[in-house]
């Protein structure tokens, strides 16, 4: 089946500092990328839609200048934490979803995520 | 907006024993159902889902939901375990209005499977 990863798998960073997490179609072509946070114990809330060539659409409450999302290539999204604080610390999963004819019948491949800790 | 509900955060239960793992939604438009699971350091797989058509829906490997409208639940069971089933299993819906492109998650439960 499709796969995504996403690198890297954790990191560890100091408050202020920018993190970039990569998320990549391994076998496929994906015109749609989506960026989710999850929390411990709740759900995962999906923070923005990035399409390939344009701008990220971002979800209520998402600040669209602290995480950056870049999506140049149909294989590669990426999500800047920029100027993080503890309170970002969370788990990052990235889902891709397959560029077919029929798009609203797309499925969504889900990487692996990475977890991010900011101290 | 719709939303979903696990009741249960973790489910033990021995090996070849039946269990079920219960999903609640709210939605106030028609919704695709899903359930995914995910393995260990594994990112999350496609279980099974519900697009139209019959309300009862099975995975390959022997799981099952049934959508019932009525009490807008898509409870997911199986009728015996397997060690390998022991993962985190997330049941979503989206707007079919929508698609696929948005997917709204439940918060998991855990499923522990014993020798």
């Amino acid at each position: 089946g499709a796969v995504v990863s996403q690198h890297p798998s954790w990191v560890i960073c100091k408050s202020g500092t920018s993190v970039k997490i990569e998320c990549r179609s391994l076998d496929f072509q994906a015109t749609t990328m989506f960026w989710y946070r999850q929390f411990p114990k709740q759900s995962l809330m999906l923070m923005a839609t990035s399409n390939e060539g344009s701008k990220a659409t971002y979800e209520q409450g998402v600040e669209k200048d602290k995480f950056l999302i870049n999506h140049a290539s149909l294989t590669l999204s990426t999500l800047t934490v920029t100027s993080a604080h503890p309170e970002d610390s969370s788990f990052y999963i990235c889902s891709a979803g397959e560029t077919k004819q029929t798009s609203y019948q797309e499925t969504q491949y889900f990487g692996p995520g990475t977890r991010l800790l900011v101290l | 907006a719709q939303s979903v509900t696990q009741l249960d955060s973790q489910v033990p239960v021995f090996e070849e024993a039946p269990v079920e793992l219960r999903c609640n939604y709210s939605s106030s438009v028609s919704v695709y159902l899903f359930w995914y699971v995910q393995y260990p350091n594994q990112g999350l797989q496609l279980l099974l889902k519900y697009l139209s058509g019959s309300t009862l829906v099975e995975s390959i490997n022997g799981f099952e939901a049934e959508f019932i409208n009525s009490q807008t639940s898509f409870h997911l069971r199986k009728p015996s375990v397997h060690i390998s089933d022991t993962a985190e299993y997330f049941c979503a819906v989206s707007d079919m209005n929508t698609g696929f492109q948005k997917l709204v998650f439940g918060t998991g439960t855990r499923l522990l499977v014993s020798p």
